[in-house]
């Protein structure tokens, strides 16, 4: 079956450092993958897809600067928030699809920064 | 670009008793829906995507689907606390590309 490993579970870093999260999907090519925040209040942020064959596009209020993505290969991505600051805190989620196809997440990434 | 609302924002419900769950969109061209379940310190998990207009039933989990009015619910049958959790429903943005969640809906279900 499909399922998408995302790694690091979790994370605490201080104020103004960087974190890298990374997500692997198994069993199925990737042909698109968007990274999410999950708010406290568990609302989805939508910050960038990422699709093969197209550039990487980032959702207003997020930038490549901030959130700079990898996605070398139809099974891997990477995301690195930097410069962590406490609105930044949250569960980043990778979400993975195959040609317009059920998207399947992984258990998340959750940020805290102290 | 599509819009998805989802009622009520908390639902209390007996152990074996029916939970319902609503969800709007607003894009008419929309072909295709999931729900998914969070639960508490997890990521969410697809739990039912569903294409036609009508019924479609997994177990104890029946998605229903009406396009003209835009909607689409979930309803759990014989409710179980391990369904306690949080509910989204998604829909594709016009570009389709993109994946647009309600804010959820939280279902406590009460042994």
């Amino acid at each position: 079956g499909a399922l998408v490993y995302q790694y690091p579970r979790r994370t605490i870093c201080k104020s103004g450092t960087s974190m890298r999260m990374e997500c692997q999907a198994v069993g199925f090519q990737a042909t698109s993958v968007a990274w999410y925040r999950q708010s406290p209040q568990k609302t989805f942020e939508l910050i960038a897809l990422s699709t093969v064959n197209s550039a990487i596009k980032y959702e207003q209020n997020f930038t490549q600067e901030k959130f700079p993505i990898s996605h070398p290969n139809l099974s891997f991505s990477s995301m690195t928030v930097l410069n962590a600051y406490l609105e930044d805190r949250g569960l980043y989620l990778c979400g993975a699809r195959r040609d317009g196809g059920q998207l399947y997440f992984g258990e998340g990434s959750k940020l805290t920064v102290l | 670009q599509q819009k998805v609302q989802q009622s009520p924002e908390s639902l209390i419900v007996p152990e074996g008793g029916m939970a319902s769950l609503n969800c709007t969109f607003s894009d008419r061209n929309s072909q295709y829906f999931w729900w998914y379940r969070q639960h508490s310190g997890e990521g969410p998990k697809a739990l039912m995507s569903i294409f036609s207009n009508g019924d479609k039933k997994e177990g104890r989990f029946t998605a229903h689907l009406n396009k003209a009015s835009l909607h689409v619910s979930l309803h759990i049958k014989d409710s179980q606390p391990s369904d306690s959790a949080l509910y989204f429903c998604a829909a594709p943005d016009t570009n389709a590309y993109k994946v647009i969640f309600g804010k959820g809906t939280h279902l406590h279900v009460l042994p």
